[in-house]
């Protein structure tokens, strides 16, 4: 089965420079989650779109951004990338806007920022 | 106090054995639960949702205590391919955010 596909998978980034993740949800599903998951840390919920309105927002810096397209991929655009910035950041997708619906997890980019 | 909470482990248990994690949330408008796991470097993989009246998927059974605030996971019959970090995740209460907990590592021995 079609799985959440993001790219890209590994990114290098220098400080102060700009990164734009892609994520392509799973056929169907119309949400789309983003997390940031530091190391050794837990997934922090960064934004939400359900049918390409935002849904929810949580703790995404203000240098970020995140768009859903007409196709339902996001892009989670990063601006002035800081050493903290370095983290794997996951894509989730599901199948309507709801609460009780369950996400599926993309693979992932590791972004590390130098 | 954080809004999910799990004992980090890890368990270390012998294949065979039977293990629980609980998670303790705070928010008592939660609504959601799931428990995920996680491989090292991987993405979380939905495990099961947790329901109000609990539920079983062959060795893994869920239990949700909305009074106390916490759900549990319990894995009989340990298999090496368990060894992992198990997810505890809570809707927010509001909206449509998704908090999870910082994990219990399970190492299954031979």
């Amino acid at each position: 089965a079609a799985g959440v596909i993001q790219s890209p998978r590994h990114l290098i980034k220098e400080k102060r420079e700009t990164a734009t993740l892609k994520c392509y949800p799973i056929p169907r599903h119309d949400t789309v989650y983003w997390y940031q998951q530091g190391p050794g840390q837990d997934p922090q919920f960064l934004i939400s779109f359900y049918e390409k309105m935002q849904s929810d927002k949580g703790s995404i810096p203000d240098r970020f951004s995140a768009q859903q397209f007409s196709d339902y991929h996001s892009e989670l655009n990063m601006s002035s990338l800081e050493l903290g910035d370095s983290a794997l950041y996951f894509c989730a997708s599901s199948s309507g806007l709801s609460i009780y619906n369950e996400q599926f997890f993309g693979p992932g980019t590791r972004l590390t920022v130098l | 106090r954080k809004e999910v909470e799990q004992d980090p482990g890890p368990f270390n248990v012998p294949e065979g054995a039977t293990v629980a994690f609980n998670c303790t949330y705070s928010n008592s408008a939660s609504q959601s639960f799931f428990w995920y796991r996680q491989d090292c470097r991987k993405e979380p993989k939905l495990l099961m949702s947790v329901y109000s009246s609990g539920n079983e998927d062959g060795r893994f059974t869920a239990q949700l205590n909305r009074a106390s605030q916490y759900i549990s996971l319990l894995i009989r019959d340990s298999k090496l391919s368990d060894s992992a970090t198990y997810l505890c995740v809570v809707n927010g209460g509001q909206g449509f955010s998704f908090i999870f907990g910082k994990g219990t590592r399970l190492l299954v021995k031979p």
